[in-house]
């Protein structure tokens, strides 16, 4: 199995440009989620999926779109790209709900730069 | 809100020192507590994991966490630190819906 796959690994846009963050898993889990890592502020979940066609928002939502059609992919979309969306992009998945015994597996990320 | 505080941004040890990193959470309900290790460059991975039952929880890497609902913590512990322990490491609590992550604690090792 690979895990939790992601692409690009390191991207640069310039403000206003939009672009697609891919992210895929091939453990059929149900669950998949993406976060962003910002120095000292650790990772928070901006968007969730509890299953195919089920997407709902985490902490930090605003400016992104998810969608999930199919059990392994959930890409996460920057329509129109800030300078304050510069970070480090994680994608996890998990069989289960996460507070149940199931545990995250998170992808290597995607290092995002937005000038 | 759930919310969980590392108060140590940065902890050096010596190698074969003990550690011990902290961590205390905010929620109202049952937590269930993670603790997850990030190398640079890399994602995370899980160490251990508390739902219920002991409150002493074994980990891989032989890491253990205890958790006291008392203090409302769940610190992460290592009798004997190895150089490759030198990482950044994340507390988490999954809170209903979310899941909080803490803002990390950076471990370096000295030889």
């Amino acid at each position: 199995n690979a895990g939790v796959t992601q692409t690009p690994k390191f991207q640069v846009l310039k403000t206003g440009q939009s672009m697609t963050l891919q992210c895929a898993q091939d453990m059929n889990h149900e669950y998949m989620s993406w976060y962003r890592q910002d120095p000292g502020m650790g990772l928070r979940l901006i968007h969730y999926s509890v299953g195919a066609g089920i997407t709902d928002q985490g902490e930090v939502p605003n400016g992104y779109n998810v969608s999930r059609s199919t059990t392994e992919d959930f890409p996460l979309r920057l329509l129109s790209a800030a300078p304050s969306q510069t970070s480090v992009y994680f994608c996890a998945s998990s069989y289960s709900r996460w507070g149940n015994t199931d545990t995250q597996y998170f992808g290597p990320g995607t290092r995002l730069t937005v000038l | 809100a759930q919310s969980v505080t590392q108060p140590d941004i940065h902890i050096t040890v010596s190698e074969g020192a003990s550690l011990e990193l902290r961590c205390n959470y905010s929620y109202g309900a049952t937590p269930y507590l993670f603790w997850y290790v990030q190398s640079p460059g890399q994602g995370l991975q899980l160490l251990l994991k508390y739902f219920s039952g002991d409150t002493l929880v074994q980990g891989i890497k032989g890491f253990e966490a205890e958790f006291k609902r008392s203090q409302s913590s769940f610190n992460l512990r290592k009798p004997s630190v190895h150089w490759s322990d030198a990482a950044e490491y994340f507390c988490a609590v999954a809170a209903g819906q979310n899941f909080v992550f803490g803002p990390g604690t950076r471990l370096s090792v000295l030889p």
